[in-house]
């Protein structure tokens, strides 16, 4: 079946550093990766997405940064700050192609001041 | 309302019980989806619908039933709770069902005992 796999599943950084999390999929046809951040005891929300046309998306601090040939995409934080803290979930369509999407496992980032 | 809600907010339930979390949206958006969210397993699709009058099954659907009467309303029934449905229940919607961005209600933690 297929797949999206997340990685790290927790990672601590220092207030000012970067922080990277990478996801791979399985299906070589998908085409939109998006990236929600989810607060402690909130809602998913979109922060930043990606279609297949283009290799690297900015917004501020973050970007994004797709391989299609090796299927993998990354989330990148620049300067983090305390607020950045929070579970982070990548995802990617299903093969159905019916805009379903399939979610990673979750990376809990924690920025210390 | 404004944008998605979804009720309750939490719940306890004894184990046998049927039990159905609403879901709704003022957004006039097409899709809906239903997600499970388990600490380690990310978010995984339940059911989902791309308009009024039509369901499909995401990856989880066992135990779990849904309708779309209306734009509107999308509610996830159990129709006896387990224990294993324990987990976080979110909601999302967006306009059709295609790679856009997901919406997503507050949630409901359900807890069967």
């Amino acid at each position: 079946g297929e797949n999206v796999e997340q990685h790290p599943s927790t990672l601590s950084v220092q207030e000012g550093d970067s922080a990277v999390i990478k996801c791979t999929y399985s299906d070589s046809a998908s085409n939109y990766f998006p990236w929600y951040k989810q607060e402690l005891g909130k809602r998913p929300q979109l922060i930043i997405d990606i279609r297949s046309n283009v290799g690297e998306k900015k917004d501020q601090r973050i970007a994004v940064t797709l391989n299609k040939t090796a299927k993998h995409f990354s989330l990148h934080i620049t300067e983090t700050q305390p607020e950045d803290s929070a579970v982070y979930f990548c995802a990617a369509p299903h093969s159905s192609n019916t805009g379903k999407l399939i979610f990673g496992q979750g990376t809990t980032l924690q920025v210390k001041p | 309302i404004a944008g998605i809600t979804q009720a309750p907010t939490s719940q306890i339930l004894a184990a046998g019980r049927r039990m159905t979390l609403r879901c709704t949206q003022d957004m006039r958006h097409n899709a809906m989806y239903w997600y499970r969210q388990d600490l380690g397993l990310g978010l995984r699709l339940i059911h989902y619908s791309n308009t009024a009058g039509t369901t499909g099954k995401g990856e989880v659907p066992d135990g779990y039933s849904v309708s779309r009467a209306n734009t509107d309303d999308f509610p996830l029934t159990l129709a006896s709770a387990v224990p294993s449905q324990t987990s976080v229940y979110f909601c999302a919607s967006s306009p059709i069902l295609a790679w856009n961005e997901q919406f997503f209600g507050p949630g409901t933690r359900l807890t069967v005992l």
